[in-house]
């Protein structure tokens, strides 16, 4: 199974901060990685696939990059809308596995 | 709009067996592979299992190979979640999701809370 780190588990900001999210595979993905956002009490939303696509409607301060087996999610200019926990997945194999996730909180 | 709506879920005894359902609108469901993910109270995502368009491949996470079935009804725009001799590690809130092309998840569901506990 791919094994996904994802670092930090937790992180505090201030508005307008860039924040930055590791996610580290066990092993190359080739690119096959999402990034999701879920808030409190809803369910996940994508905002990034393929490493670095943006999905339609995610604001353009959310952007992805990476390959092999380092990925990462860059937020600029953080709002306070975009508190919440982050979830990176890799679907280059099965079972598909997620990154134990990022809990990002306004400083 | 696209809407993915579980039910079936509920509180269950240990080893005792539920049925998740998933209605889905707003796309053609039988051109898209649908997903289960889990997530246990104050914790992560965990998938659970995967079905193509046509039933034709099929996946589970080992947690639950041998106890879940996934399943479609593609004339219904429903998926299943067949689910038997359940365990208190079961218990969470269960997705189901639309499966992209690519293999991410592109949508997801409200979640129903499923509960094994005695």
């Amino acid at each position: 199974d791919i094994r996904m780190t994802q670092s930090p588990a937790s992180l505090s900001a201030s508005l307008g901060e860039t924040v930055n999210i590791e996610c580290l595979a066990s092993e190359d993905i080739y690119s096959d990685l999402a990034w999701y956002q879920q808030k409190p009490g809803k369910s996940p939303q994508l905002l990034i696939y393929n490493a670095n696509s943006l999905q339609n409607g995610v604001p353009s301060r959310f952007s992805g990059s990476g390959s092999g087996t380092q990925y990462s999610l860059k937020i600029n200019s953080l709002q306070s809308e975009d508190v919440a926990t982050y979830f990176c997945q890799q679907y280059n194999n099965y079972p598909r596995t997620f990154g134990g996730g990022t809990k990002l909180e306004l400083k | 709009e696209v809407q993915l709506v579980e039910s079936g879920g509920g509180l269950v005894q240990p080893g005792r067996s539920l049925k998740l359902s998933c209605l889905a609108s707003g796309f053609t469901f039988s051109n898209y592979g649908m997903n289960w993910i889990r997530q246990a109270p104050g914790k992560g995502l965990e998938w659970v299992a995967s079905i193509s368009s046509s039933s034709s491949y099929i996946y589970y996470a080992d947690t639950v190979k041998g106890r879940f079935t996934i399943s479609r009804d593609n004339a219904k725009n429903t998926l299943y979640l067949q689910m038997t001799s359940l365990r208190s590690e079961d218990t969470a809130l269960y997705y189901c999701a639309r499966h992209s092309y690519y293999g991410y998840n592109r949508d997801w569901g409200q979640g129903v809370m499923v509960t094994v506990s005695s």
